[in-house]
């Protein structure tokens, strides 16, 4: 059974740097039938997400983060991770990993997926 | 940007049919998503490609997708389907979600 955990500082500073890791067991990151995401969600409110990457190392950002946001793959390791510059209290939220599912019925595609499972989350919290 | 909006909330008794919309423009040429997040728990993948059930989620949940709205349908509402639930989709490369909708059983 497929799970994803993340891991990583709880209270970051203001303007700082978070790095957080999703390490993930029973399966490996560099199938290619599946990409790997991160997905945030501020305390009482939706959905946002990150960004993924797949087993080549390609990554997708949301534009609204792109300029702050770099995730990469160690495929050695089974993990993966998430760095985000110039925190503010905006970012505080739970920040969840989990995997994309692109391949249904003989065809795969590069978006159009699905996020399943989801780890657990990790609260983040931003504070000067 | 493309934005899905879905009811805050939706209300249904015990044994009845809910019905959680999500709209956006042209939504039915996309594939859309749902997820359901109990109370302090991680969002869990309950449709996927408009209509698909991943295994081990009820029969009881099911999708369609036309048009400009996508809706999710729970039959035979059971106490434990109370949470949120959000719909997502792609706009080019960039997933989006709904703001999602809280069903609550009464």
């Amino acid at each position: 059974q497929l799970q994803l955990q993340e891991s990583g500082p709880g209270l970051v500073k203001t303007s700082e740097t978070l790095s957080l890791t999703c390490s993930v067991s029973g399966g490996s990151i560099s199938s290619t039938y599946h990409y790997w995401g991160w997905i945030r969600q501020p305390p009482g409110r939706g959905l946002e997400w990150i960004g993924n990457i797949n087993y080549s190392g390609n990554t997708y950002y949301n534009p609204s983060l792109k300029s702050r946001v770099k995730i990469l793959a160690d495929m050695s390791k089974n993990h993966f991770s998430l760095t985000m510059t110039s925190l503010t209290a905006a970012d505080t939220a739970v920040y969840y990993c989990a995997r994309f599912g692109r391949c249904s019925e003989g065809s795969c595609y590069t978006t159009k997926g699905w996020f399943d499972p989801w780890g657990q989350g990790t609260l983040v919290t931003v504070s000067s | 940007s493309y934005e899905l909006t879905q009811p805050p909330s939706v209300s249904v008794s015990p044994g009845q049919t809910a019905s959680i919309t999500c709209s956006g423009d042209e939504l039915g040429s996309k594939f859309i998503c749902w997820y359901q997040q109990r109370p302090g728990l991680s969002p869990m993948l309950v449709i996927y490609q408009d209509n698909k059930r991943p295994s081990g989620i009820s029969e009881r949940f099911s999708g369609s997708n036309s048009g400009n709205t996508a809706t999710l349908t729970i039959s035979g509402t059971q106490a434990m389907d109370e949470a949120d639930y959000y719909c997502q989709a792609w706009d080019w490369n960039t997933a989006v979600f709904g703001g999602g909708t809280k069903l609550t059983v009464l």
